[in-house]
């Protein structure tokens, strides 16, 4: 059974940064492309970042462009997500899931930017 | 970036009747590759999203059979056979042909 368990969403101020995790197992992550997807607070979903299975082939929405980093350990099974320059649009809960075409998805974490 | 706009918003539909939503993109989802990438998932209150088709019309693993998508190019449809109470909640199209991935902005499924 896949699972996804995503860790450190926390309430940072404006400005501040953080590092999101999602542990994977139940699957071979390392063949696996990983994508972040956030939801603000009753809103839809939007689209964050892909990396593909290697770790090398990212891409990002506009809106976090040039602020986030999506990386991954394939040894460590987990997948990460650096938010730098964080603002408070990007209050939201922060979800991982499997694949492009996300096939299966965490519980989320929620990330909070206010002062 | 692909636009991805669905309709209705909002669907109050009877217990055992049909469902039906659109979803329309601003450009062809055909890839290269010929795959056309267009998912929907439900996301039930309160719950992570959940894929329930994906490239148009194939059932994700567990996914009951009243639930059936089709279209090609930029139109797309997710249908319900028969609705059934735990099937509220809010249907997001997905397009994974091209960068950034894109949602539609959700329908929200509720029970007349």
């Amino acid at each position: 059974e896949v699972q996804l368990l995503e860790s450190g969403g926390a309430l940072v101020q404006p400005g501040g940064s953080l590092r999101l995790s999602c542990a994977a197992s139940g699957f071979t992550f390392s063949n696996s492309a990983m994508t972040w997807v956030r939801q603000a607070p009753g809103k839809g979903l939007e689209w964050v970042s892909i990396i593909y299975s290697g770790g090398s082939n990212t891409f990002y929405a506009d809106s976090v462009k040039g602020r986030f980093t999506i990386s991954r350990d394939n040894s460590k099974n987990t997948l990460y997500l650096q938010m730098n320059s964080l603002r408070a649009e990007d209050t939201a809960v922060y979800y991982c899931a499997k694949g492009g075409q996300t096939d299966s998805w965490g519980q989320g974490t929620l990330v909070t930017v206010s002062s | 970036d692909i636009v991805m706009t669905q309709t209705p918003l909002s669907s109050p539909v009877p217990l055992g009747q049909p469902a039906s939503i659109s979803c329309r993109s601003s450009q062809s989802l055909v890839h290269s590759d010929g795959n056309t990438y267009l998912s929907w998932l439900q996301q039930r209150p309160g719950q992570p999203p959940r894929l329930l088709i994906y490239k148009i019309s194939n059932r994700f693993s567990g996914v009951p059979d009243r639930f059936s998508g089709s279209g090609a190019g930029t139109d797309f449809t997710l249908k319900i056979s028969r609705v059934e109470a735990e099937d509220v909640g809010v249907y997001y199209c997905l397009q994974a042909t091209q960068f950034p991935y894109t949602f539609g902005q959700g329908t929200k499924l509720e029970i007349k």
